[in-house]
């Protein structure tokens, strides 16, 4: 089936930018998540990107998507304490739900 | 506009008793998904429904383990004869139409099974 991985743990410093990273197996991925889970929280729904684009800005928040190397990244620029989360990547295509990759922990650091 | 309501936010039950657990939806959404969480791990999908169908179960374990979302009212999740392995977050998401529509989330019902 499809799988989704992400690296477990990435700590930065404040003010820093931060580098999320996911690969994904499913080729026929129509689009792409991610969202962010605080502490006792849902998902908080952060950007998505639409597979026939290689990049998306929103505010702090970069995606870049190598659709060739099945390989999503979420850049969050000057990132700060509250941006201490976990991070989670997200695919599906057409009517299949969502598969979620295990999550980045995010530490960011004073 | 609420967002996607789940109660309660916390569960205890003893082992074999039931457990339900509810999800309203986001006004005008009418797809409702159940996803599991399990302590560090990510969100494992279980059923996927409409309006009085169940369109994609093929994450739910084949016993135990049920969900409705009726004509009227919130959707439920049912687990029967809890055991401790059922101890986990399960995370309601509402959608307005399933192609290529972000999932809204709820923020969970976080069951502990004694």
């Amino acid at each position: 089936g499809e799988d989704v991985e992400q690296s477990l743990f990435l700590s930065v410093r404040e003010g820093d930018s931060s580098v999320i990273n996911c690969t994904y197996t499913d080729s026929s991925s129509t689009y792409l998540y991610w969202y962010k889970q605080e502490p006792g929280a849902g998902l908080q729904l952060l950007t998505y990107i639409f597979s026939n684009m290689d990049m998306k800005q929103d505010q702090r928040l970069t995606v870049l998507l190598n659709k060739k190397d099945k390989h999503l990244s979420l850049r969050i620029a000057d990132t700060q304490t509250g941006d201490s989360a976990i991070y989670f990547c997200a695919e599906n295509s057409g009517n299949t739900p969502l598969v979620f990759g295990k999550g980045t922990r995010l530490s960011v650091i004073a | 506009n609420a967002g996607v309501m789940q109660n309660p936010r916390h569960l205890v039950r003893r082992r074999g008793q039931e457990a339900r657990l509810r999800c309203s939806p986001m006004k005008g959404h009418s797809h409702v998904y159940w996803y599991r969480q399990l302590p560090e791990e990510g969100l494992k999908f279980m059923v996927y429904l409409q309006k009085e169908n169940i369109i994609d179960e093929s994450g739910m374990p084949k016993e135990r383990f049920s969900a409705e979302f009726p004509k009227e009212g919130p959707s439920i999740l049912r687990i029967q004869q809890v055991v401790r392995g059922d101890s986990a977050a399960y995370f309601c998401a509402s959608s307005p139409k399933t192609e290529n529509s972000p999932l809204h989330f709820g923020n969970g019902t976080r069951l502990t099974v004694t």
